[in-house]
C-alpha cells in the first residue's frame, strides 16, 4: 500500500454540512499538507501542519495529526457548493529543505447545493 | 498572490517527440519540482532542484527527462522521444529556502497529450 492513503475515497453532502477526510501515511515524517485540485486544475495549497503539531486552523478548515497512529483529519466546517474538489493530503518526510512530497490517492468531495 | 505559471497549458505531441514544458516559480523561492498526474491517478514527484542542480528525483525520471534553469526565472522539463505512457499532466511547484516544513505552491499544470 501507499504512503498518504484518504478515505473516504468520495464524499458528497449537503450545503451547510460539515465533511472530514481522513489520511493515513507510513513513514515517519516532518510535516504533512492537504491540498485541493478542482478538475482539471493545479494543486491548491491549503493547511500545512509540523509533526510536532497536533491540531491547526485556517478559517473553515481544521486539521489534526497523530503522529503515533499516523494519520490525520481535514474537516471542512459549514461547506459550500465551492468546496467541491478533490483534495489531498502529502506527506514531506525529507531530512531536508526542498524534499519530495508524497501524495496520497485523493477524496472527491461533492457539495451539494 | 505570487503564483507559479506554467506554459503551455495543454501540448499535443506525436510519439516519438521531444517536448519541453516551461515554469516561472514565485520570485524568490529558490527550491523547484516538477510533479505528474496521470489521469485518474494520484501525484507522483519526479525531480526536485535547488541550486541549479538535481536534489532528488524519483525511479520515474529516467534518461528520457532532463530539467534546466536556462535563465533567472525559468524552469524547464524536457521529455525526449515521448511514448504514449508519457500522457499526463506536468505540474511545476516551488518553495522557499527557509527550512524544512515549507509548503510547495504548484502551478495549474500542462496537459501533455502523446498521439
Amino acid at each position: 500500500s501507499q504512503q498518504g492513503e484518504e478515505d473516504p475515497q468520495a464524499l458528497s453532502i449537503q450545503e451547510g454540512e460539515n465533511a472530514t477526510m481522513n489520511c493515513s501515511y507510513k513513514t515517519s515524517i516532518n510535516n504533512l499538507q492537504w491540498y485541493r485540485q478542482n478538475s482539471g486544475r493545479g494543486l491548491v495549497h491549503l493547511i500545512l501542519i509540523r509533526s510536532n503539531e497536533r491540531e491547526k486552523h485556517s478559517g473553515r478548515l481544521r486539521v489534526t495529526l497523530d503522529t503515533s497512529k499516523k494519520s490525520s483529519s481535514l474537516l471542512i466546517t459549514a461547506s459550500r457548493a465551492a468546496d467541491t474538489a478533490s483534495y489531498f493530503c502529502a506527506t514531506d518526510a525529507g531530512e531536508t529543505s526542498g524534499s519530495r512530497l508524497t501524495f496520497g490517492e485523493g477524496t472527491q468531495l461533492t457539495v451539494n447545493p | 498572490e505570487p503564483e507559479v505559471t506554467q506554459t503551455p497549458s495543454h501540448q499535443v505531441t506525436q510519439m516519438g517527440q521531444e517536448v519541453i514544458l516551461r515554469c516561472v516559480p514565485i520570485s524568490n523561492h529558490l527550491y523547484f519540482y516538477w510533479y505528474r498526474q496521470i489521469l485518474g491517478q494520484k501525484v507522483e514527484f519526479l525531480v526536485s532542484f535547488y541550486n541549479n542542480e538535481i536534489s532528488e528525483k524519483s525511479e520515474i525520471f529516467d534518461d528520457q527527462f532532463s530539467v534546466e534553469r536556462p535563465d533567472g526565472s525559468n524552469f524547464t522539463l524536457k521529455i525526449r522521444s515521448t511514448k504514449l505512457e508519457d500522457s499526463a499532466m506536468y505540474f511545476c511547484a516551488s518553495s522557499t529556502e527557509q527550512g524544512i516544513n515549507q509548503p510547495q505552491h504548484f502551478g495549474d499544470g500542462t496537459r501533455l497529450s502523446i498521439l
